[in-house]
């Protein structure tokens, strides 16, 4: 069974600094990944999806990269803001079309 | 920007009650599915529906849930008789491909009492 894992659980960084996050899964066949912005009490929002046969997608000030043979994929966040505070959640889809989603790494962006 | 809704936003049940749980998906989104999040851990899959049939379900979707899609817009989820476990948010989300992005409502928290 697909497992995914986040990696750190939570961030608390000042602003204006770039940051780092990573998710990782257990089963490398995957139909693509997807990173999700979920705030308090609120539905998810997608940030981007990069399909298994793509290396990285970019929005903005967000960067997403997969490495599909290893199981990984990091979301680069550049210049944050105290806007970016949310939790951020990976996850990914199998070829049964249902997303499995990682526990998510709470961000602070302290102004 | 076209957005998933989800009514109500909060529901409470008394255990052993029916519940139904309301969605309209994007318009021209073809792939509908419900999710599930319990306080404090990950969101997990319950269902996704297509061409008017259920296309694949998890094992926490047992005979106590159902979904229909009545009317061509709306998209529900019951929950028959209902057990504290179930209390949760629940998520609804639509998708146009199943290689596009599944995009999701604010959800409905549903307390069981």
């Amino acid at each position: 069974k697909q497992e995914v894992t986040q990696i750190p659980a939570a961030l608390s960084v000042p602003e204006g600094e770039n940051l780092v996050l990573n998710c990782s899964f257990t089963d490398s066949a995957i139909y693509n990944l997807q990173w999700f912005r979920q705030d308090p009490g609120k539905g998810l929002t997608s940030l981007l999806l990069i399909q298994s046969s793509q290396r990285e997608q970019t929005s903005g000030r967000l960067n997403a990269s997969l490495d599909k043979s290893s199981g990984r994929s990091t979301l680069y966040i550049a210049a944050s803001q105290p806007g970016d505070s949310a939790t951020y959640l990976c996850a990914v889809q199998t070829g049964a079309n249902n997303l499995f989603f990682g526990t998510g790494t709470r961000l602070t962006v302290i102004p | 920007e076209p957005e998933v809704t989800q009514t109500p936003s909060h529901q409470v049940t008394q255990m052993g009650q029916e519940v139904i749980l309301r969605c309209v998906p994007i318009s021209n989104h073809l792939y509908f599915y419900w999710y599930r999040q319990i306080l404090g851990q990950k969101v997990e899959f319950l269902v996704s529906f297509y061409n008017n049939e259920i296309s694949e379900k998890s094992e926490i979707f047992d005979d106590q849930f159902s979904v229909e899609r009545p009317d061509g817009s709306n998209f529900t989820l019951k929950i028959r008789s209902t057990k504290l476990e179930d209390s949760a948010m629940y998520f609804c989300a639509s998708g146009g491909q199943i290689d596009q992005p599944q995009h999701f409502g604010d959800g409905t928290r549903l307390s069981i009492l």
